[in-house]
């Protein structure tokens, strides 16, 4: 069974704060994801990373970056907070070649 | 870019009545295309693949090209069947790059 984890439930940060995000997955997957999730705008994909050291920009990459220095590993940084960051962020994974996702319990950040 | 639409935020329905979740895709050669569900407090998961055409929980999906929609549908409705659903579409890369629509929170009434 896949398991994909994220450090944190719930995050309060404040404006201008380095802020970071890990996710860890267990399943050997190369292709990892980060989406914030907001009401009425559905999921959007920040970034993703599909090997190690490597990244890839999503649709919304504007004020986030990304790190992935393990397989199993993949980190997403907010290197200064601003409220409208405020939001639900998920991570995902999946096999390379295959197209379903398992998704982490999701993040829920407050940048005050 | 890809798009998926998802034109209903929210959907109301009593238990027992029929439900159909609209999804409109942009057209682009063979999609595939998904269906993810988020029950309460629970982590957002694939209901169905229009490729496997399977029937989930009583949920079925089936794409209509000419249309471009993959409307999920259930004949009688269940109050576990409350929940936000996704309609996804894969973008064809070993990446397993998929685009979400804007999501649809079903809420079944008892």
């Amino acid at each position: 069974d896949v398991k994909v984890t994220q450090s944190s439930r719930y995050l309060v940060k404040r404006t201008g704060e380095k802020v970071f995000l890990e996710c860890v997955q267990d399943m050997d997957h190369e292709n990892m994801f980060w989406y914030r999730q907001d009401p009425g705008l559905g999921l959007r994909l920040i970034y993703f990373s599909y090997d190690v050291k490597m990244k890839e920009k999503g649709d919304i990459p504007e004020g986030y970056s990304v790190s992935r220095e393990k397989k199993e590993r993949f980190s997403l940084i907010l290197e200064s907070a601003s409220t409208n960051q405020t939001s639900m962020y998920l991570c995902a994974s999946s096999l390379w070649g295959r197209n379903e996702q398992f998704f982490g319990p999701g993040t829920r950040l407050t940048v005050l | 870019a890809q798009r998926v639409t998802q034109p209903e935020k929210l959907l109301s329905v009593f238990k027992g009545a029929p439900v159909e979740l609209k999804c409109n895709y942009s057209y682009s050669g063979s999609p595939e295309l998904f269906w993810y569900v988020q029950y309460s407090r629970q982590r957002l998961q694939l209901l169905l693949r229009h490729i496997s055409r399977e029937s989930i929980k009583g949920f079925t999906a089936d794409l209509n090209k000419g249309e471009t929609s993959f409307h999920l549908k259930k004949p009688f409705a269940q109050e576990e069947d409350s929940a936000m659903y996704y309609c996804a579409r894969w973008e064809g890369t070993s990446y397993g790059k998929l685009t979400f629509g804007q999501g649809t929170i079903l809420t079944v009434h008892p």
